[in-house]
């Protein structure tokens, strides 16, 4: 069965320290990963997916089939990217299994 | 472009009642999905709907329906209201179905209260 675990939900650091928000799924077949991130009274957004290989506002984020991983980095944190985080396995029908999200609070 | 739009944005409902919400997908979009979002949590699966059949549904009971009409819009009904069911109810739209597929795009939400 799918499943996407985001093991804490809070992480606090200081401004322009390095961030990595963790992510770990279980999956039968060939997944693909979002993150998915929502600002203060925002809706829901997408931040980046495994298969464009991009980085955006300076996340990155590595699938790692042999650790079931696709944690999200930053190496300088900042203010604004104070907000929910939430990594999403889509399957074969584009469906999505989101995990229960991470709060990243950059503290000046 | 107004992105997915969803009404009513908030809702109080009483135990035992039935509630429809809305959904208007992006333009050109012709898959709607559904998610059920309690609080402290992530988003859950409910329904997925292209081209107005219904192509998933998660694990939720029949007490929950959906229906997608020609323009793609979507309505999901609740009957037989519980208090588990209060939730933020979210509706995302994307060009096409399967892996590969364009982002999905969600709405603002539905703050549905059963009291």
């Amino acid at each position: 069965a799918q499943r996407v675990t985001q093991p804490e939900k809070l992480l606090s650091v200081f401004k322009g320290a390095p961030v990595e928000l963790k992510c770990n799924y279980s999956y039968s077949g060939s997944p693909e990963l979002f993150w998915y991130v929502q600002y203060s009274r925002q809706r829901l957004q997408l931040l980046l997916r495994h298969i464009s290989r991009e980085s955006i506002k300076g996340f990155t984020a590595d699938l790692n089939k042999g650790e079931t991983s696709f944690h999200l980095k930053k190496p300088f944190a900042q203010e604004e990217d104070s907000a929910m985080y939430y990594c999403a396995l889509n399957d074969n029908f584009n469906k999505f299994y989101f995990g229960s999200g991470t709060k990243l609070n950059v503290k000046p | 472009d107004a992105g997915v739009t969803q009404s009513p944005t908030h809702l109080i409902k009483t135990r035992g009642q039935q509630v429809t919400l809305r959904c208007s997908p992006i333009s050109g979009h012709k898959s709607v999905s559904w998610y059920q979002q309690v609080l402290g949590q992530g988003p859950q699966f409910i329904f997925q709907y292209y081209e107005k059949e219904e192509r998933g549904r998660g694990n939720f009971p029949d007490r929950f329906s959906a229906r997608q009409f020609p323009n793609y819009s979507s309505e999901l009904n609740v009957n037989a209201l519980l208090l588990g069911d209060s939730a933020l109810y979210l509706c995302a739209s994307s060009v096409f179905l399967g892996q590969g597929a364009s982002e999905a795009f969600f709405g603002q939400g539905t703050r549905l209260t059963v009291v």
